[in-house]
């Protein structure tokens, strides 16, 4: 699969500080997703961006979709505890049935 | 929630034993998905369809076959279980092709 290179691989931070990490590929894709992970479940679908140059928000998370579309980062605001997961980048190309390549994820801690 | 459900969510078996993995959805939707998630490796696609009987291969599927035979049911088989087929399994569901995936909560196999 088309590979993805998301950074940094964990970050350990305090309750209101903001958050960046960011993801890159040598390949093109169609769609750029962020999805987040906590212990025991599958990952939930965070926010999607369809359009190069396209800066999306959902609450403290704020998303943007590189102009090269190679490229996608992810802005937390604000941490609170609750926001500790892993969260993964996922890029949508044009083959394999639609189906997603990921990166391989951000470990995030939030200490009160 | 997403109406996907995976079964059985924790199974522990044999080196050499066969497996199957269910994913059920309740939302009609046309494309499913087979993932595995490896520490170091994040998730990686194991076989895909997109539609009854419709399946194909992704990044990692030797040592995995697929059935569809309904669009609510999709069945992942480990043929011959292997140690290296440890792993938790993602069952994952898209109406469109927009690479908007919904996961169930996995299914946590291990091989002895």
């Amino acid at each position: 699969g088309q590979q993805l290179n998301q950074s940094p691989q964990s970050m350990f931070i305090q309750e209101g500080e903001d958050v960046s990490m960011n993801c890159t590929s040598s390949s093109i894709f169609n769609t750029w997703l962020w999805y987040k992970q906590e212990p025991g479940e599958g990952p939930v679908l965070l926010i999607a961006l369809y359009k190069a140059g396209e800066l999306t928000s959902n609450g403290r998370l704020t998303a943007q979709f590189g102009i090269t579309r190679k490229d996608s980062f992810l802005n937390i605001s604000a941490s609170i505890p609750s926001d500790v997961g892993i969260y993964f980048c996922a890029g949508q190309g044009s083959n394999s049935g639609y189906a997603l390549n990921f990166g391989k994820g951000t470990s995030l801690l939030v200490t009160p | 929630d997403a109406g996907i459900t995976q079964s059985p969510r924790h199974k522990v078996t044999e080196t050499g034993t066969p497996v199957t993995l269910r994913c059920h959805q309740t939302e009609n939707h046309r494309y499913m998905y087979w993932y595995r998630q490896d520490p170091g490796h994040g998730l990686r696609l194991i076989h895909y369809s997109y539609g009854v009987k419709d399946t194909d291969k992704g990044e990692v599927s030797d040592g995995y076959s697929v059935s569809r035979s309904k669009t609510e049911d999709f069945l992942l088989t480990l043929e011959s279980a292997t140690s290296s087929q440890t792993s938790v399994y993602f069952c994952a569901i898209s109406g469109r092709d927009t690479g908007e995936l919904f996961f169930g909560e996995g299914s946590r196999l291990t091989v002895l």
